[in-house]
């Protein structure tokens, strides 16, 4: 296992269309992370799984998104009904269960352009 | 809420300069505090980590001091390279309901000139 995988690495869509991005976790790792990353800006948290239950999923940007990791391995991420303002890189990240000091582990990312 | 604040980049700096970058948190609670680092085409990975007041965390070359006092985690390195040059972020993360969910700041990229 060589680390977080995330596909596809680029994604170009027409607005309104829905796209779907998966990550595969470091398989050991319980804990399952999603964020957003635009031009400029640091990583920003939308979504979290520890095994198969979504934990915090408040932070989802509206209702367009939502997340899945079924069977506490692989997760999916969805975007409905695009918008140009959806463009930008979204990140996986996974970790062991721990404390606050536990490190997680970031995937190269999906970039995603919305046209 | 819990936030972290970084200072605007780029920073530029000739190879073998002295680097700081500096980074200031807001948390209640007890957070453990992160440098991640981007290098071009990679994804974030790990560059040090503090988990109390006073701890100095360190790994090539870098280093950060976890101070509560002036809630802050600045990075530093005596003598940068070339291949030094990256995006750095610096991140918290404190326990909430059991929950632990690393906050990011925007980043700071470093460019070392030769």
């Amino acid at each position: 296992d060589t680390g977080v995988s995330q596909n596809p690495r680029h994604k170009i869509t027409k607005r309104g269309q829905n796209v779907t991005f998966r990550c595969d976790p470091i398989s050991e790792h319980n804990r399952l992370y999603w964020y957003r990353q635009t031009l400029g800006q640091g990583p920003e948290f939308l979504t979290y799984f520890q095994n198969e239950a979504q934990l915090e999923k408040s932070r989802l940007l509206s209702d367009r998104f939502s997340a899945e990791r079924p069977k506490g391995s692989f997760s999916t991420l969805e975007i409905q009904r695009t918008e140009q303002g959806d463009s930008a890189m979204y990140l996986c990240a996974s970790s062991l269960i721990g404390g606050s000091d536990t490190e997680a582990f970031f995937g190269q990312g999906t970039r995603l352009t919305v046209v | 809420g819990d936030s972290v604040t970084q200072m605007e980049g780029p920073v530029t700096l000739s190879e073998e300069a002295f680097l700081t970058i500096n980074c200031t948190y807001t948390a209640t609670g007890y957070p453990s505090l992160f440098w991640y680092v981007q290098y071009p085409g990679e994804g974030l990975q790990l560059l040090l980590k503090a988990t109390k007041a006073d701890d100095k965390g360190s790994n090539k070359g870098f280093e950060a001091t976890y101070r509560k006092e002036t809630t802050s985690f600045h990075l530093e390195k005596g003598s940068v390279q070339v291949s030094d040059s990256a995006v750095y972020f610096c991140a918290l993360s404190v326990g909430r309901g059991g929950s632990y969910i690393p906050t990011f700041g925007r980043g700071t990229s470093l460019i070392v000139h030769p």
